[in-house]
């Protein structure tokens, strides 16, 4: 089974500083991965996915995320926050063996920003 | 765009009392997901199902149960309403067809369900 693991429930950055969103994948074979953005009572917004075809991926509002197998991490990177971008952050994984595979998410990261 | 459609979005019920939330995915994707994120807490897959048949099933209690229909709409009902039900309720939707190599879900802006 996959199961994704988030370092730090709680990040503060200051605006216009890099954002770096930890998460480390277990996984007997190379998974899926996705960031998903979740704000105040809304609902789950994919951000990005990794999919193998690249493993540096790209992704909305200037957020992007590199697949390293040797570390077994899809961290999320921006390289500039904005206040727009303080919401709770889940990474998730999910299987290849299966069509309609679930997602297992990660316990979620909250970014906060600094003004 | 079509997005994943939840109603209600607010129910409030008494403890042992039952709930229904709905969820209409969007047209043409044929596998459905249900989730329950409660207070702080990360989504916890209930069930899902994959032309109106159950496909997986997650930590659902027994208490609950859910269907899809043959417009591929889900419906989640829940019997004898516990205070830790309390907690946001999503429903996913995703295409059929592993057409970019992933399985991506679409997630609706989810029901809140608060029981007293």
């Amino acid at each position: 089974a996959q199961s994704v693991t988030q370092l730090g429930s709680h990040v503060s950055v200051s605006e216009g500083a890099l954002v770096l969103l930890r998460c480390n994948y277990s996984s007997s074979v190379p998974p899926y991965l996705f960031w998903y953005v979740q704000y105040p009572n809304q609902g789950l917004q994919l951000l990005l996915k990794y999919t193998s075809a690249a493993t540096l991926v790209k992704g909305i509002n200037d957020f992007e995320a590199e697949f390293k197998k040797s570390e077994t991490s899809f961290h999320l990177t921006k390289p500039s926050a904005h206040m727009s971008d303080a919401a709770e952050y889940f990474c998730a994984v999910s299987g290849r063996a299966v069509q309609n595979e679930k997602l297992t998410f990660g316990t979620g990261t909250r970014l906060t920003i600094i003004p | 765009a079509a997005g994943v459609i939840q109603s209600p979005r607010h129910l409030i019920k008494e403890k042992r009392e039952t709930a229904t939330l709905k969820c209409y995915p969007i047209p043409r994707h044929d596998t459905v997901y249900w989730y329950q994120q409660g207070p702080g807490q990360d989504p916890q897959f209930l069930i899902s199902f994959y032309e109106k048949m159950q496909s997986d099933k997650g930590s659902i209690p027994d208490r609950f149960s859910a269907q899809q229909f043959s417009d591929y709409h889900s419906e989640l009902n829940m019997s004898s309403l516990e205070l830790g039900d309390s907690a946001l309720y999503f429903c996913a939707s995703s295409p059929p067809g592993l057409t970019t190599g992933a399985n991506v879900l679409t997630f609706g802006a989810g029901s809140r369900l608060t029981v007293l």
